[in-house]
This record gives structure tokens, sequence and C-alpha cells, in this order.
């Protein structure tokens, strides 16, 4: 099956600064990636996500980019904000057949005012 | 608002008690899972149901029982737990099986075992 590996596992920055997080996924054949956010308190929610493809996708602050070859893809948060601090969390699927999201154990990410 | 409701937010029992989590989602998917969220562990996925029947149970103790009465309901039977099991809950949709795609989760049932 799909292994997901997340690191760093904590992650404190100032705010201003940027942040990058990294996942590594075992499985060839998957080609779904989602980012998930989960506030103090909340369910995780998909923040941005990006398919086989394509090597990189941008939101405003959030880009995620694509490695197929090394199995490796990393989010990227610039310019963060106190609001910003969060869990994040990688995931890789296989669209297509019924392939379940296999998850990383997360980041927390702390933004200091 | 994400569309999915989990009850009750919180719930505290004993090890002989029986009690039920439930999770309704009104974003017309027609797959519903059970995650457990342990501190400093990865999100654990216990069950799927896709078009109301079980896809996945992913080796979980018989001493927690899902059913699944419709698409949009989603039931978390629990009976003589253990206080290992303290956890975080969570309940999630999304289209159909195969195309996965976006989960949608709601905000959690945190369970203490006394």
């Amino acid at each position: 099956g799909e292994n997901v590996e997340q690191h760093p596992s904590t992650l404190s920055v100032q705010e201003g600064d940027s942040a990058v997080i990294k996942c590594t996924y075992s499985d060839s054949a998957s080609n779904y990636f989602p980012w998930y956010k989960q506030e103090l308190g909340k369910g995780p929610q998909l923040i941005i996500d990006i398919r086989s493809n394509v090597g990189e996708k941008k939101d405003q602050r959030i880009a995620v980019t694509l490695n197929k070859t090394a199995k490796h893809f990393s989010l990227h948060i610039t310019e963060t904000q106190p609001e910003d601090s969060a869990v994040y969390f990688c995931a890789a699927s296989r669209t297509g057949g019924s392939y379940i999201p296999t998850f990383g154990r997360g980041t927390s990410l702390i933004v200091h005012p | 608002e994400t569309g999915v409701t989990q009850t009750p937010r919180h719930l505290v029992m004993g090890m002989t008690n029986k009690k039920s989590l439930k999770c309704e989602q009104h974003l017309g998917h027609n797959a519903m899972y059970w995650y457990k969220q342990s501190a400093k562990k990865p999100l654990e996925l216990m069950f799927v149901y896709n078009f109301k029947e079980q896809t996945e149970n992913n080796s979980v103790p018989s001493r927690f029982s899902p059913e699944c009465p419709n698409s949009s309901h989603l039931f978390l039977h629990l009976h003589t737990l253990q206080p290992e099991d303290s956890a975080l809950y969570l309940c999630a949709s999304s289209q159909g099986l195969p195309n996965t795609g976006e989960l949608f989760f709601g905000e959690g049932s945190r369970l203490t075992v006394l």
C-alpha cells in the first residue's frame, strides 16, 4: 500500500517568513496529492491539491510543487500570518480506483507575531 | 461550515457504557468515512461506506460498530471501550468511490474513556 512521510513534525516561523513542508510517497501510481489544514478544534479542510499532470500549482500565498520522479511534493506558504498557525497534512491517493487517501503524520506550524 | 455535522462534540464514557457517535452530511455525497485521530499519530482510517455499503474495515476492533442507514448518515456505535480508545473521531464524506476527490471533514467528536 501507499506510505506517506511528512517533515518536519513541528515548524516555528516568524510572521512574514516563508514555511515549507515536505512529503514523500511510495506508490508511483498515486496521482492526486491534497493538502489539508486543521485548525484547533476543527476538522481538516482542503487548502490546495495537485494532480500528477502538473508540477506546480499556486493559490495566493500557498503553492504546492510535485516531483514525480523523486516521488515528493511540498507545500510552500509565503508571507506567513498568525492565522496560518495550524496542523497541515499531506496526502496521496490514486483517483480512478477505489483508493482512499493516505495521510502524512502532520506538521504543526506555529507563526509568531 | 463544511456541510458535515458530527454529534456529540464531546463525550465522556465509562468502559462499560454503550454510546453512539452520529455524522450527517448535506453535500449529496455517496461515500462516508470514520477516522480516528490520536495525539502524535497519523489519521487512522477506520471504516468506509460507499453507497451505504461498507468497503473498508481497517482491522478495527469489534467494540466499534459502524452503521450507515443511507448515504447522508453514518453512526459509530461504541461499547466496552478501553482508555486507549480516547481520541478525536472524525467523520468525512466525498463523492462516491472510485472518484474520491476532496474529503470534507466534520469537526469531530472528542471521546474520553474513563
